[in-house]
């Protein structure tokens, strides 16, 4: 089983419209959360940390479920450059590297 | 610009040469962290450094690889002897102290390509 594991889609989806992305992790013991985007395997481009309480930052919206090990991410009102691939990222407490979901790429369509 | 700096942005050798990918934090960043992500693939952490110290190399192949980060300059990520599977973007990130709670900042990337 994958530390982090990501539909990896695609979605497809009109301008517009809303969307989720859901994205499940392994160990228990993980530390902190991120959303991260990454646009046709350029450098990865944080989007935003995750709380346990759910963090809102304009059109995003994140929560962390710690007792179901699940993180979702949701877009509303999409707009066509949010076509791109959404990593889960979860930074766990032996160390300070981050573990990545393998992404899942939204397509948003005129 | 302030951010992460990797250089060369593309990076192109023969199998049995050496590539050497150099890393720039961000200004006030002495934290650095080293990423892989092959062909179709996901990122893979490779190390994590201090200045002049190797704190974690768990994700770093056991030979041919190595990595530093000196008292000055930026941080290189050495590989010898290429072959064809070492064909990857190599990511560089930075953070200020290392916390957990702490995101990190993704340079534009080192692209290998082995001949």
């Amino acid at each position: 089983r994958k530390e982090v594991e990501q539909d990896p889609g695609p979605f497809n989806v009109p301008e517009g419209a809303t969307v989720a992305f859901n994205c499940t992790y392994s160990n228990s013991a993980s530390q902190s959360f991120f959303w991260y985007r990454q646009d046709c395997r350029k450098e990865p481009k944080l989007l935003m940390s995750v709380y346990s309480s759910g963090n809102e930052d304009g059109r995003f919206t994140a929560q962390l479920n710690r007792a179901s090990q699940y993180i979702s991410l949701l877009i509303r009102d999409s707009k066509l450059s949010d076509s791109a691939t959404y990593l889960c990222v979860v930074m766990g407490n032996a160390g300070n590297m981050l573990t990545f979901g393998g992404g899942t790429r939204l397509m948003v369509k005129p | 610009n302030a951010g992460v700096m990797q250089n060369p942005r593309h990076l192109v050798r023969r199998r049995g040469q050496e590539a050497r990918l150099r890393c720039s934090p961000m200004k006030g960043h002495s934290h650095v962290y080293w990423y892989r992500q092959l062909p179709e693939e996901g990122l893979k952490f490779m190390v994590y450094l201090q200045k002049e110290n190797i704190i974690d190399e768990s994700g770093m192949p056991k030979e041919r690889f190595s990595a530093e980060f000196p008292k000055e300059g930026p941080s290189i990520l050495r590989i010898q002897q290429v072959v064809r599977g070492d064909s990857a973007a190599y990511f560089c990130a930075s953070s200020p102290t290392g916390s957990f709670n702490q995101p990190q900042h993704f340079g534009d990337g080192t692209r290998l390509s082995i001949l």
